[in-house]
């Protein structure tokens, strides 16, 4: 089976813009999540979807969103980007809901300038 | 917030020495996870303990879990070079509305020298 991919792997945006991270969930899960890691606040849960629809969300504003089509296959969005936005931002998939083993893409580090 | 706190920050050991990491955590949990991840990349799962269960082991891998003290740890065995890595603890909390998704600590950055 192939892994969770994420895209794009490398991104660089400008303070104010907004940006679009894709992943690709293993064949067959259902269950994404969506975590953002900083050096200074470590691996900080966004979101994570089920079938479609949320089923949790973290504490971040509003400026970040996320969904999920019907092939699983899951978008976040962060609109008017800060500089401390600056993050690789993972991606996990699971079978079932996000309380077992969980598989981790290779991220997507964003760099705003 | 975090529920899992890591401990020591950082271990440097020599090769084939053994590695333990510790990790406590605050509120109930349905389970306890252990991650690996390797510099900038993603995070590699390695073993799963349920909140009913004392230890289990996965190949060079030892994991506790001891409820009354909400603590875990993770022993390492025979470290070689290629165990250089941060290892997180994650913990699935328990709650009325259901479990919750991944909570995971600050990690614990493990150097192996040759």
């Amino acid at each position: 089976k192939a892994g969770v991919t994420q895209t794009p792997r490398y991104l660089i945006k400008t303070r104010g813009q907004q940006v679009t991270l894709s992943c690709s969930p293993i064949s067959g899960h259902r269950s994404v999540s969506w975590y953002q890691q900083t050096p200074g606040q470590g691996l900080q849960f966004l979101f994570e979807y089920f079938s479609e629809t949320q089923r949790n969300k973290g504490n971040f504003p509003g400026r970040f969103s996320g969904r999920q089509f019907s092939n699983s296959r899951s978008e976040m969005n962060v609109s008017t980007l800060e500089l401390g936005d600056s993050a690789l931002y993972l991606c996990a998939s699971s079978s079932r809901v996000m309380n077992t083993e969980a598989f981790f893409g290779q991220g997507t580090r964003l760099t705003v300038v | 917030s975090q529920q899992g706190e890591e401990d020591p920050q950082a271990l440097s050991i020599q090769e084939g020495e053994n590695a333990t990491m510790n990790c406590s955590y605050k509120t109930s949990i349905n389970n306890l996870q252990w991650y690996r991840q390797n510099s900038g990349r993603g995070l590699v799962h390695l073993i799963l303990i349920r909140s009913n269960e004392r230890e289990k082991h996965s190949g060079r891998l030892r994991v506790t879990l001891d409820t009354s003290k909400k603590s875990s740890s993770l022993l390492i065995t025979a470290s070689r070079a290629a165990d250089t890595a941060s290892y997180f603890c994650a913990t699935v909390l328990t709650r009325n509305s259901g479990n919750t998704p991944l909570v995971f600590g600050k990690g614990t950055r493990l150097s192996v020298i040759a």
